[in-house]
């Protein structure tokens, strides 16, 4: 079975602008989840999708947004990018989405603002 | 509340050696604790996981013990090896909740010397 991909791998965009990272999740996963890596705050949960609707947020802006799409693939979207968005953006799939649910997760979209 | 503590920040171990890796949470409804390990360039993958009502889980070389009442959990490896060099999360979740109500740690970066 094939893993969790992502495209790109690696980003390197000016502030102001926009971007959109792509994930698709393995084969029979409905549930997409995004997650923000940096050395600072780690972890951090940016939502989840199932069968095309967000069912969870977590705490950033509205700048980052996302959605799903019929066969599970997901993109996420950061506008009006900041210098403080440079991180690792992570795509996790699972089945069913639930916390003891194993996620796996990508390879990440290395994200740099200049 | 939601936090959750994770120490050493970093650790650096001889070969053969048991590192030890601690998270302490103060939510007392969270019950599911599991451990993520991450290698440079990759996401991080499921190792292993612990329900409150027990206080022991072991997988091949990986031991999770969990204090309830002290509201603390940790990571053991034993016989460490090179190979065991990676970055290690815990997390914690919420009952019956989604992806998005796991809590990741700082995370800590095991060094494993030949």
């Amino acid at each position: 079975k094939a893993g969790v991909t992502q495209t790109p791998r690696y980003l390197i965009k000016t502030r102001g602008q926009q971007v959109t990272l792509s994930c698709s999740p393995i084969s029979g996963h409905r549930s997409v989840s995004w997650y923000q890596q940096t050395p600072g705050q780690g972890l951090q949960f940016l939502f989840e999708y199932f069968s095309e609707t967000q069912r969870n947020k977590g705490n950033f802006p509205g700048r980052f947004s996302g959605r799903q799409f019929s066969n599970s693939r997901s993109e996420m979207n950061v506008s009006t990018l900041e210098l403080g968005d440079s991180a690792l953006y992570l795509c996790a799939s699972s089945f069913s989405g639930h916390s003891t649910d194993t996620q796996y997760f990508g390879p990440g979209t290395r994200l740099t603002v200049l | 509340q939601q936090q959750v503590k994770q120490s050493p920040q970093s650790l650096i171990v001889q070969k053969g050696g048991i590192p030890i890796i601690n998270c302490a949470y103060e939510n007392t409804a969270f019950d599911y604790f599991p451990w993520y390990q991450q290698f440079p360039g990759k996401g991080p993958a499921l190792l292993i996981a612990i329900r409150p009502d027990v206080s022991e889980k072991k997988e091949g070389r990986f031991t999770i013990s969990f204090n309830k009442s002290a509201k603390q959990f940790s990571l053991h490896i034993m016989d460490s090896q090179p190979g065991d060099s990676a970055t290690y999360f815990c997390a914690a979740s919420n009952p019956g909740g989604s992806q998005g109500n796991l809590i990741f740690g700082k995370g800590t970066k095991l060094s494993v010397k030949p």
